[in-house]
């Protein structure tokens, strides 16, 4: 299976903290996205990162991508109870005309 | 939600009943995709379109079948419901397969008793 795999598979941290949470995968990749999900809801688009860049940021969001590796961090900094939610990985790979998810990182933002 | 619309919301039906599950999209794009979540294993991908009635597998596709007649509609149909079927479906869609973010439904959930 291509599917990639998180660590940590849940996260606890304190309001105002940063949370790092890392994907890896198994085969080169066109791109990959980090997705976030609330409770009972369906899965948003967080941030797109290509096989060519190795950092973006996008508000209190920070991607990084190391291809040798084949892996990526994903950090929010000073979180927010807002922030609990699972956050995805998926990966765009070569040949091929699906993502494939990881399982998921759920993150517990405590007030 | 990039007005995409997922019917019904929950279901409950016996094991060995057809079940079809409608995602509605008024995006006109051209990437549909229908995956299930069940706890531990992310999601899977059942089956995606790239067109009217153009259709292919994900890598849980036994069992389901599907269906895209119109740009905007793409039915899931369970021809014989399993309780290994029970689940959280997703439909997504993209404008550009894998290159461009997905948007989500907000889910579909099945069970099958």
């Amino acid at each position: 299976s291509q599917q990639g795999e998180e660590d940590p598979q849940a996260l606890s941290i304190q309001e105002g903290e940063n949370a790092t949470m890392n994907c890896s995968y198994k085969t080169s990749i066109n791109n990959l996205q980090w997705y976030r999900q609330n409770s009972g809801r369906g899965l948003v688009h967080l941030i797109l990162i290509r096989s060519n860049e190795r950092e973006k940021h996008s508000g209190r969001l920070r991607v990084t991508l190391d291809t040798s590796k084949k892996s990526s961090s994903l950090l929010i900094t000073a979180s927010r109870a807002a922030d609990t939610a699972s956050y995805f990985c998926a990966t765009d790979h070569y040949n091929t005309d699906k993502l494939i998810f990881g399982t998921g990182t759920r993150l517990q933002v405590f007030p | 939600d990039a007005g995409i619309t997922q019917s019904p919301r929950h279901k409950v039906t016996e094991t060995g009943t057809p079940v079809t599950l409608r995602c509605h999209q008024t995006e006109n794009h051209r990437y549909m995709y229908w995956y299930r979540q069940d706890p531990g294993h992310g999601l899977r991908l059942i089956h995606y379109s790239y067109g009217v009635k153009d259709t292919d597998k994900g890598e849980v596709s036994d069992g389901y079948s599907v269906s895209r007649s119109k740009t905007e509609d793409f039915l899931l149909t369970l021809e014989s419901a399993t309780s290994s079927q029970t689940s959280v479906y997703f439909c997504a869609i993209s404008a550009d397969r894998g290159r461009s973010p997905l948007h989500f439904g907000n889910g579909t959930r099945l069970t099958v008793t």
